[in-house]
């Protein structure tokens, strides 16, 4: 198994620019979840999804939007870069919510000037 | 408010000496904490889990303490090795926000050859 594989590692973007980070899982996992990282801080979620077709916010989802048409994918949207959303991104997935271990994908570094 | 926080931001090392870093977590209805390793570059690794009903949970050279009383966690890695060198983050779900979880700041563990 792959695991959870991200593209692309590293993008840099400038402000009111759009893109999309993709993420993929192969354990047939029901949840799927994107977090930013910022230095000094830890995880902070932002978009979750409990299967396809469902999907829900987290703490910081301003400025993001999320899909998941399969169990495999969760593309995480910027619609207008800005460059509070400089950050490290984590995509992760597991059997469940909650009270089940996450696993991470390697991360996406986003610069945006 | 919620918060996951830790003691000390850098712990430095021995190798082949023990290793504890704190977490200290204000949500009284968390029920499940997590520690995860991420080394440079990379997502979190899972480490370790405990649910509020153990206050002790060994894994292979790791074994983690909770107490509920003081709001505290702990992680102790026997016999620090180089490669333990890592960002080490508590995680808590509360019982009531199935889908959260909510991330300390991380603590820098360096090892000494």
């Amino acid at each position: 198994n792959a695991g959870v594989t991200q593209t692309p590692k590293f993008q840099v973007l400038k402000t009111g620019q759009s893109m999309t980070l993709q993420c993929a899982q192969d354990m047939n996992h029901e949840y799927m979840s994107w977090y930013r990282q910022d230095p000094g801080m830890g995880l902070r979620l932002i978009h979750y999804s409990v299967g396809a077709g469902i999907t829900d916010q987290g703490e910081v989802p301003n400025g993001y939007n999320v899909s998941r048409s399969t169990t495999e994918d969760f593309p995480l949207r910027l619609l207008s870069a800005a460059p509070s959303q400089t950050s490290v991104y984590f995509c992760a997935s597991s059997y469940g919510m909650g009270q089940y271990e996450q696993y991470f994908g390697p991360g996406t570094r986003l610069t945006v000037t | 408010g919620e918060s996951v926080g830790l003691h000390l931001p850098t712990l430095s090392v021995q190798e082949g000496d023990n290793s504890i870093i704190n977490c200290a977590y204000s949500n009284s209805a968390s029920d499940y904490f997590i520690w995860y390793k991420q080394e440079s570059g990379k997502g979190p690794q899972f480490i370790i889990d405990i649910r509020s009903n153990m206050d002790k949970r060994q894994g292979q050279r790791v074994t983690v303490l909770l107490n509920k009383t003081v709001k505290h966690l702990s992680l102790q890695i026997a016999a620090t090795q180089p490669g333990d060198s890592a960002v080490y983050f508590c995680a808590e779900n509360p019982w009531d926000s199935s889908y959260k979880l909510i991330f300390g700041s991380g603590t820098r563990l360096l090892v000494r050859p």
